[in-house]
C-alpha cells in the first residue's frame, strides 16, 4: 500500500498569510495526487487534482505542485473561508489512500 | 447538477448487518466508477471500496474484505454497500463519491460527494 505522509498536522495562520501544506508518497505516484478541503460536518471538496490542476470553481489562490514524490498545496493569501482541514489523496493505485490531514486554524 | 444522497445508516449492534444506499442523479451514472469513503468520528478519511462503471470490477480496503460488498444498479442509478459482521471500528460517516472522469477506476479525483450517512456500532 502507498503511504501518504502529510505535514504539518495542524497550523495556525492569519488572514492574508501564505500557507503551505506538504504530502509525501511512500513510492512513485506520478501526478496522481489530489487535494481536498473539508469543513466541519461537511463532505470533502476537491481543490486540486493531478498534482497541479485547479478544479473548476476553486479560487486561484489555491495551487499545487510536485517534486518527485513530494507534493505541495499552497494557499497564496489565506481567506476566512479557508479555515478547514485539508487532505491529500493518491489516486494512482488501489487501495486509494489519504494523508492524515492538516487542520488550518485561525491565529 | 450532480446529486448523491446516502441513506441506511443507524445504530447497529456488533455482528449485525446493514445496507447503505446512495441515490445518484444529475449525471450518467452508468458511465462512472463509484466509491465509498468513510470517516470515523474526529478522524481522517479512509477509502473503503470501488466498483467499476459496469459493476464488473470491485475492490476493497483490506480491513473490510470479506465483510463488505459494494454493488450498483445502473437501471435505478443507485450504489449500495452491504456491511456484514459489523465491528465497533466500523463506526463512521460513510460517503459515496463519484469520480471526475467517466470509465476511470483510478486516476480521477472524487469530484462529487454525498452528505454522508452515520453508522454507529454499539451494543
Amino acid at each position: 500500500d502507498i503511504q501518504m505522509t502529510q505535514s504539518p498536522s495542524s497550523l495556525s495562520a492569519s488572514v492574508g498569510d501564505r500557507v503551505t501544506i506538504t504530502c509525501r508518497a511512500s513510492q512513485s505516484i506520478s501526478i496522481y495526487l489530489n487535494w481536498y478541503q473539508q469543513k466541519p460536518g461537511r463532505a470533502p471538496k476537491v481543490l486540486i487534482y493531478a498534482a497541479s490542476s485547479l478544479q473548476s470553481g476553486v479560487p486561484s489562490r489555491f495551487s499545487g505542485s510536485r517534486s518527485g514524490t513530494d507534493f505541495t498545496l499552497t494557499i497564496s493569501s489565506l481567506q476566512p473561508e479557508d479555515f478547514a482541514t485539508y487532505y491529500c489523496q493518491q489516486s494512482y493505485s488501489i487501495p486509494l489512500t489519504f494523508g492524515g490531514g492538516t487542520k488550518v486554524e485561525i491565529k | 447538477q450532480v446529486q448523491l444522497v446516502e441513506s441506511g445508516g443507524g445504530v447497529v449492534q456488533p455482528g449485525r448487518s446493514l445496507r447503505l444506499s446512495c441515490a445518484a442523479s444529475g449525471f450518467t451514472f452508468s458511465t462512472y466508477a463509484m466509491h465509498w469513503v468513510r470517516q470515523a468520528p474526529g478522524k481522517g478519511l479512509e477509502w473503503v471500496a470501488l466498483i467499476s462503471y459496469d459493476g464488473s470490477n470491485r475492490y476493497y480496503v483490506d480491513s473490510v474484505k470479506g465483510r463488505f460488498t459494494i454493488s450498483r444498479d445502473n437501471s435505478e442509478n443507485t450504489l449500495y454497500l452491504q456491511i456484514n459482521s459489523l465491528r465497533a471500528e466500523d463506526t463512521a460517516v460513510y460517503y459515496c463519491a463519484k469520480v471526475r472522469n467517466s470509465y476511470d477506476n483510478t486516476g480521477s479525483p472524487f469530484d462529487s460527494w454525498g452528505q454522508g450517512t452515520l453508522v454507529t456500532v454499539s451494543s
